[in-house]
Parts: C-alpha cells; structure tokens; sequence
C-alpha cells in the first residue's frame, strides 16, 4: 500500500546511546517532516525537509539531526539519547506546499530512554 | 509555539449525536485542515478549508472557519463508535512558512 513507512515501531534506549529513526515514502512527495507528539502537548516539528537536498529546524531541533537520503527517505538521528526525547515520532510527507496539501503520515516510533 | 488552539479538550458524547469541537489560531492563514488520530496511530488528513472559504462539508463532516474570529470549527454529525478518536486543527505557522503547525486536539469518545 502507498504510504509513509516508519521503522523501527517501538524502541527503547539507555540515556546516551544513538539511533536512527527511518522514514520511507512511495508517493513522490516532495516535503517531508518529523514530528514529535507528547502528551497534552498536541505535535511539534522537529525538522522538516522541503525538498530534497534540502534541510530547515523546526520548533524543537535540539538534540536531533536529520538527513534527506533521496526522495523517498527522510531519517531522524538521535546522538546521544536523554530522557526527555522519549515521545512518539512521526513521520509525514506531502506533495509540495503543506499549506495546499494535506499531510501523509506514518504510523509512529514509540521511544524510551531509560 | 502551537498556531491552534482546540476546544474543548474532551469530549463525550451518545452513538448518533453530532460532536462539535472549536479550534482557534493567532496569526493568519493560507488554509486550515484538520485530522483526525486513533488511539496509537497516525494522524489521518480528513478536510482542508481554505481562507476564502467559510464552510466545507465532506461526508458526515462539516467545516467552517471565520477568519474575523480566528476560529474553525469540526461538526460530526450521526457519530459514530469508530469515530471515537482524537483532533486536531492544523494550519500554517506564519506567510513564509509552509509546514504546518498543530494544535493540543480534542478527544471524543463516542459511547454506545
């Protein structure tokens, strides 16, 4: 089925390890974004990916760093892992312009830091 | 920051009584949209409003949206028990930004 496609589903890390979170999509979209959603704290973007080659922060980069491997992949790295980065991640994309189009999304990494 | 601004917070209402919730933004907008996300999902695009339009229905949908007032709101008509879910109001953040920015969202819990 096309989609946006999040690997891995769930995760659980020690404070101080790394990892990457990975994102696929298979629509030719051209923008892509990461999202992290706390409880009673509604989404808030992490970084986003206009079009590819192209990176901008969003309202909580810290702690984060992305790449735009190609079209398709947008993957989320965590350096060094901290408690307060336990959260789901979400991945979406859309064809261009997010204010015409709606978003796709993924369906989520649920992460701990322990 | 958070562009909008849901309300109320929760919701809870009788299978096949309508679900209004209220969204509010403070700056102005290209758009607004909303989604809609189950319980360990995704988030799930459901309407797209645009600024020159004043109401949008899709299916058992209704959206309006007052720029006057800054405000949007999401009728659900006939609910539902799958429609039991959360949210949220998305629109764009300021004139030059075009990601989107979200809302705390309202859950609705649809009782059978």
């Amino acid at each position: 089925n096309a989609g946006v496609t999040q690997t891995p589903k769930f995760q659980v890390l020690k404070t101080g390890q790394s990892m990457t979170l990975q994102c696929a999509q298979d629509m030719n979209h051209n923008s892509m974004y990461w999202y992290r959603q706390d409880p009673g704290m509604g989404l808030r973007l992490i970084y986003y990916s206009a079009s590819e080659g192209t990176t901008d922060k969003g309202e909580v980069p810290n702690g984060y760093n992305v790449s735009r491997l190609n079209k398709r992949e947008f993957s989320l790295r965590l350096e060094s892992a901290a408690p307060s980065q336990t959260s789901v991640y979400f991945c979406a994309s859309t064809p261009g312009d997010s204010s015409v189009y709606g978003y796709t999304f993924g369906s989520g990494t649920r992460l701990t830091v322990v | 920051s958070q562009q909008g601004e849901e309300d109320p917070q929760a919701l809870s209402i009788q299978e096949g009584e309508n679900a209004t919730m209220n969204c509010s933004y403070k700056t102005s907008i290209n758009n607004l949209q909303w989604y809609r996300q189950n319980s360990g999902r995704g988030l799930v695009h459901l309407i797209l409003i645009r600024s020159n339009e004043r109401e949008k229905h899709s299916g058992r949908l209704r959206v309006t949206l007052d720029t006057s007032k800054k405000s949007s709101s999401l009728l659900i008509t006939a609910s539902r028990a799958a429609d039991t879910a959360s949210y949220f109001c998305a629109s764009r953040a300021g004139s030059n930004d075009y990601k989107l920015s979200f809302g705390a969202g309202t859950t609705v819990t649809v009782r059978a």
